[in-house]
């Protein structure tokens, strides 16, 4: 199974702030169909995850332009341009490019100073 | 819209079978799978199996031995039921469309005596 690792665990970042998370994959997520099948989520206290970034750098609708996504092959880098108080939860990478099964990362937790 | 619900009982005594049922709206089960993602108390996202649109399965390998994922397409709805429980299967179990683009409420289960 593909394990994916995510790093840092822990992100503590002031308003406005600049932050990457990094998920790196055990092997290439580069599926023969050409797509790289590599998700993000947001998890905020309390609810369901939600989806952020699909496809590596596709934003999915509502979501906002400070979140981007980037990467290729292994490694994979969530960034927000600009922490907002709305940001704060627990980030998870996805991957499905080798699925079943489908795998998650261990996640990082956004936390505002 | 799309929804998913997530019920079922919130407590299940140790070796006893869990089973829940999560109820759609908004879109067909034989246009979309559906998968059962399950989260430990403050842990990370795990996902244990998926039933296709045609219907077939595939499952954790960790789980195989105890899940089983069915569907009634005519009542919108999939089921999962889990055998042989222990503590270590307390958590949120969500259901999620697709690859989790859509996901329901979850259900806290609990495994006690």
């Amino acid at each position: 199974d593909v394990v994916l690792t995510q790093t840092p665990p822990t992100l503590l970042a002031t308003i406005g702030q600049s932050v990457s998370i990094s998920c790196r994959s055990s092997q290439s997520l580069l599926h023969s169909n050409g797509n790289t099948y590599l998700n993000w989520l947001l998890q905020r206290t309390g609810q369901s995850p939600q989806p952020l970034i699909y496809l590596v750098s596709k934003l999915e609708s509502g979501v906002p332009n400070r979140f981007s996504g980037s990467g290729s092959g292994t490694d994979f880098t969530l960034k927000i341009s600009g922490v907002e108080a709305e940001d704060l939860g627990v980030y998870y990478c996805m991957q499905f490019t080798h699925y079943p099964p489908l795998t998650f990362g261990s996640g990082t937790k956004l936390e505002i100073k | 819209q799309v929804q998913l619900k997530e019920s079922g009982p919130g407590l299940v005594q140790p070796s006893q079978t869990l089973s829940l049922t999560c109820t759609v709206s908004g879109f067909s089960l034989t246009s979309y799978h559906v998968s059962w993602v399950r989260q430990p108390p403050g842990k990370g996202l795990e996902w244990m199996g998926v039933i296709w649109t045609g219907g077939s399965t595939a499952y954790n390998s960790l789980l195989k031995s105890r899940l089983s994922i069915s569907r009634d397409i005519s009542k919108s709805q999939v089921f999962l039921k889990m055998n042989s429980l222990q503590t270590e299967d307390t958590a949120t179990y969500y259901c999620a469309r697709d690859e989790g683009g859509y996901w329901g409420q979850g259900v806290m289960v609990t495994v006690s005596s």
